[in-house]
């Protein structure tokens, strides 16, 4: 069984200042992704950056990056230079390999982030 | 490409009504699955399938029927809608693995009064 825990339900963040999400896991399997989703309140589910657990590197794309700790089983998504239109709900989810990934995402109940002008 | 499409956007039962949420995708991925988000809660897995005629059961099953028939299409049918189905319904799509994002429909907004 896999476990997503996301520790702050709201944030306010000044705009231009970079974010930090929070993000631990609890797995028993060898080989597992991490991954990072945006819902605004548009309701879609957008997906941001990907990390494998086998992955030496922290992922980044564009502003986002994955601060991957996998001694503290942490994967905490950094947002820098935060723009008005980053306020949504982010989700951090999970898939192991003991159901050969088919068996779907276990996801955290959310952070909604807030960017105030 | 459409990528994951979901119908209806927005849906009203009544209690003991049936009914099927369609999903399709147009992207050749094999696995496929359906989540349900309540407020306050992340996404939580009703079924998933692997590939057509294979359907296995995730977190939150009961009162859920699927079935694979085709790549394309993945339904979820609600057999006696009760009002804790009251909920956004969200399909999704990928290729095998767990190094592969999953790929989500716009969701349907579903009220059981």
């Amino acid at each position: 069984a896999q476990k997503i825990t996301q520790t702050q339900p709201g944030m306010f963040v000044q705009e231009k200042e970079a974010v930090t999400l929070d993000c631990t896991y609890d797995t028993s399997d060898q080989s597992y992704g991490l991954f990072w989703y945006k819902q605004p309140s548009s309701g879609e589910m957008i997906f941001l950056i990907y990390q494998g657990s086998y992955d030496e590197q922290n992922a980044t794309e564009g502003r986002y990056s994955l601060n991957f700790q996998k001694a503290r089983k942490s994967a905490n998504l950094v947002i820098s230079a935060s723009q008005l239109g980053d306020s949504a709900m982010y989700f951090c989810a999970m898939k192991g390999d003991s159901g050969g990934g088919a068996d779907g995402l276990t996801f955290g109940k959310g952070t909604h982030l807030i960017i105030q002008p | 490409n459409a990528g994951v499409t979901q119908t209806p956007k927005f849906q009203v039962l009544k209690t003991g009504q049936s009914m099927t949420l369609q999903c399709a995708q147009d992207m050749n991925h094999e696995y496929m699955s359906w989540y349900r988000q309540d407020p306050g809660m992340g996404l939580r897995l009703i079924h998933y399938s692997v590939g057509a005629g294979i359907t296995d059961q995730g977190e939150v099953p009961n009162g859920y029927n699927v079935s694979r028939s085709t790549t394309e299409d993945f339904p979820l049918r609600l057999l006696s809608a009760a009002p804790s189905q009251t909920s956004v319904y969200f399909c999704a799509s990928n290729h095998g693995g767990i190094n592969y994002e999953q790929y989500f429909g716009p969701g349907t907004r579903l009220t059981v009064t």
